[in-house]
């Protein structure tokens, strides 16, 4: 079956600009994450939703950062004045669980010039 | 001390070896502990889950000792095809606030040579 989609697969960008990276999950799945992957460093955790719950923002590193989720589904994660320190592989993964395995998408390598 | 350290490699080592990568965690009441793969600019794909009394499927043997907060991997007869970066996933707790959070090791990249 489809796995979890994202969109676009790459995205250079100039310093300054906004983007938003996409991402489709599984279909059922009821909780989707959002890391990042910077050259030679681990995943590290950005935010989480599951189901109709408050998302845990916790790990996103600025307020330039937010991400939204609509209808439980379609996830959105946003970078506004985007800086070269941005510049990461940016990976959703959904889960049928918040307890089950994760499914990665391909990411989205964003390159901030 | 990092929450999942893992000597970073590379591993490489000739077809049909038997190599064993290790993983250290800090969390004592971490709960669950998983190996994933990553092929060179892919996503992460689960190997296989750890449990506590040590499980294999195949060529692949997980271990976990939670004494010494160890996790290990063990992969015998190695094929070309198991060439990627293992990490080593630690989730915190099995409810609760921050359950849901996995943590992942760098990774330890592994080459099969022929």
């Amino acid at each position: 079956g489809a796995g979890v989609s994202q969109s676009p697969s790459n995205k250079v960008t100039e310093k300054g600009k906004d983007v938003e990276l996409r991402c489709d999950p599984i279909s059922g799945h009821t909780a989707l994450y959002w890391y990042r992957q910077s050259l030679g460093q681990g995943l590290e955790f950005l935010i989480y939703f599951q189901g109709n719950s408050a998302p845990d923002k916790s790990g996103l590193p600025s307020d330039r950062f937010s991400a939204e989720r609509t209808g439980g589904s379609v996830s959105t994660l946003t970078i506004q004045r985007t800086q070269q320190e941005d510049s990461a592989v940016y990976l959703c993964a959904s889960s049928q669980t918040s307890n089950s395995p994760l499914h990665f998408g391909n990411g989205t390598r964003l390159t901030v010039t | 001390r990092k929450e999942v350290e893992q000597d970073p490699g590379p591993f490489n080592v000739p077809e049909g070896a038997t190599v064993a990568f290790n993983c250290t965690y800090s969390n004592s009441a971490s709960q669950s502990f998983f190996w994933y793969r990553q092929d060179c600019r892919k996503e992460p794909k689960l190997l296989m889950s750890v449990y506590s009394s040590g499980n294999e499927d195949g060529r692949f043997t997980a271990q976990l000792n939670r004494a010494s907060q160890y996790i290990s991997l063990l992969i015998r007869d190695s094929k070309l095809s198991d060439s990627a970066t293992y990490l080593c996933v630690v989730k915190p707790r099995s409810s609760g606030a921050g359950s849901y959070q996995l943590t992942f090791g760098k990774g330890t990249k592994l080459s099969v040579i022929p």
